[in-house]
């Protein structure tokens, strides 16, 4: 079974710093890795889709790389503010459809 | 788009209760999809469904839960009856294989069980 791991399990950085988010997966066979954004007692939001053919997606300060062959993404956020606190989860999706999750990333950017 | 849609947002009800969740997929999506948000557990894929057809219910807990699709626009999750460690945050979403099945997902229920 697909296990997805995320760390750190929390972050804590001040506004304006950069930083990076890591997931890995245990099984390479996926179909595409999907990154999500969770505020406090709120749904999900899709944050970038890279299909399994793609090293990587952009989207604002936000960039995500793919490496399938060892099972790792990582996500990018550039100059990052207090608006950007949220647990940040990663999924991966095989060819059954459904998507596993990692357990997320608690971030807090400090004012 | 209004998104995908669930009611009610919160639930709380007494063991041994029927609960019945509902949502409202996304216009032209194909896919639905069932998950269940526990800390203990994180996010678990419950059941989901092809043009209304269930697909994979093999993260069903147990046969007090079922789920259905009457339609492309509607889809129902019941747990009868409801116990204690049912209490979680139950999350519906769908997709597109025209969108490269990329989920979206509805605000959640949030269930207690007392």
């Amino acid at each position: 079974k697909q296990e997805v791991t995320q760390i750190p399990a929390a972050l804590s950085v001040p506004e304006g710093e950069n930083l990076v988010l890591n997931c890995s997966f245990t099984d390479s066979a996926i179909y595409n890795l999907q990154w999500f954004r969770q505020d406090p007692g709120k749904g999900l939001t899709s944050l970038l889709l890279i299909q399994s053919s793609q090293r990587e997606q952009t989207s604002g300060r936000l960039n995500a790389s793919l490496d399938k062959s060892s099972g790792r993404s990582t996500l990018y956020i550039a100059a990052s503010q207090p608006g950007d606190s949220a647990t940040y989860l990663c999924a991966v999706k095989g060819g059954a459809n459904n998507l596993f999750f990692g357990t997320g990333t608690r971030l807090t950017v400090i004012p | 788009d209004a998104g995908v849609i669930q009611s009610p947002r919160h639930e709380v009800t007494e063991m041994g209760q029927e609960v019945t969740l509902r949502c409202k997929p996304i216009s032209g999506h194909d896919y639905l999809f069932w998950y269940r948000q526990t800390m203990m557990r994180g996010l678990e894929l419950l059941i989901y469904f092809n043009n209304n057809v269930p697909i994979d219910d093999s993260g069903m807990p147990e046969d007090r839960f079922s789920a259905k699709m009457p339609n492309a626009s509607f889809s129902t999750l019941k747990i009868q009856p409801s116990e204690p460690r049912d209490s979680a945050v139950y999350f519906c979403a769908s997709s597109s294989i025209r969108g490269v099945n990329e989920q979206y997902f509805g605000p959640g229920t949030r269930l207690t069980v007392t």
